[in-house]
């Protein structure tokens, strides 16, 4: 079965700073997802990457998908307060799947 | 907004009772899943749904159970609650070609 590891597992930054978060894979990627959750809160849909070495921005956050299909990384630039959640990678195992697979997630703190 | 409503949104129960929640849409989307989300394992896939009555398992199914009567509500069942069954449950739909979209979950604790 396909394994995602998340890095860090937790993060802490000052208000301003950048960041970047690693998503890896046991296994080559069909899909890979990123989505972000607030305390007591459902998932937010933030970008999908298929194809290798894939790049999509969306307001401040980047992600990248390498060459290779096997690693991501979500880029956050000058964070905000607002930035503040928990981010998950989620993956498809393979092609005509639908069910994802997640990382254990990423804690994002951003102190003002 | 993404059309997804879970109910109850909180509940307490003791171990031994039966649970069910629900995930009602209003979009008729085919495919509907259950999660369950807990502190080092991050979001498990428990049963899937792609139609009416059509229903598969997923990584941690083993004493849960779901139907599908009708296409916009999926019922998660727990026939005799464990105290290992406490954690925040999330449905989520997937739109035609597009990424899952999740409710706001239901935070379930068993005494």
């Amino acid at each position: 079965s396909q394994e995602l590891e998340q890095s860090p597992q937790s993060l802490i930054v000052q208000e301003g700073k950048n960041l970047t978060i690693n998503c890896t894979s046991s296994k080559t990627l069909y899909g890979l997802y990123w989505y972000k959750q607030k305390y007591g809160e459902g998932l937010i849909f933030l970008m999908m990457l298929q194809k290798g070495g894939e790049e999509k921005s969306h307001e401040k956050i980047t992600a990248k998908l390498d060459e290779k299909k096997q690693q991501s990384s979500l880029h956050i630039t000058a964070s905000q307060p607002s930035h503040a959640g928990i981010y998950l990678c989620g993956a498809l195992p393979g092609a005509g799947s639908y069910q994802l697979t997640f990382g254990k997630g990423t804690k994002l703190s951003v102190i003002p | 907004d993404a059309g997804i409503t879970q109910s109850p949104r909180h509940k307490v129960t003791e171990t031994g009772t039966p649970v069910t929640l629900r995930c009602h849409q209003t979009e008729n989307h085919r495919y509907m899943y259950w999660y369950r989300q807990d502190p080092g394992h991050g979001l498990r896939l428990i049963h899937y749904s792609y139609g009416v009555k059509d229903t598969d398992k997923g990584e941690v199914s083993d004493g849960y159970s779901v139907s599908r009567s009708k296409t916009e509500d999926f019922l998660l069942t727990l026939e005799s609650a464990t105290s290992s069954q406490t954690s925040v449950y999330f449905c989520a739909i997937r739109p035609e070609g597009q990424p899952q979209h999740f409710g706001d979950g239901t935070r379930l604790s068993i005494l």
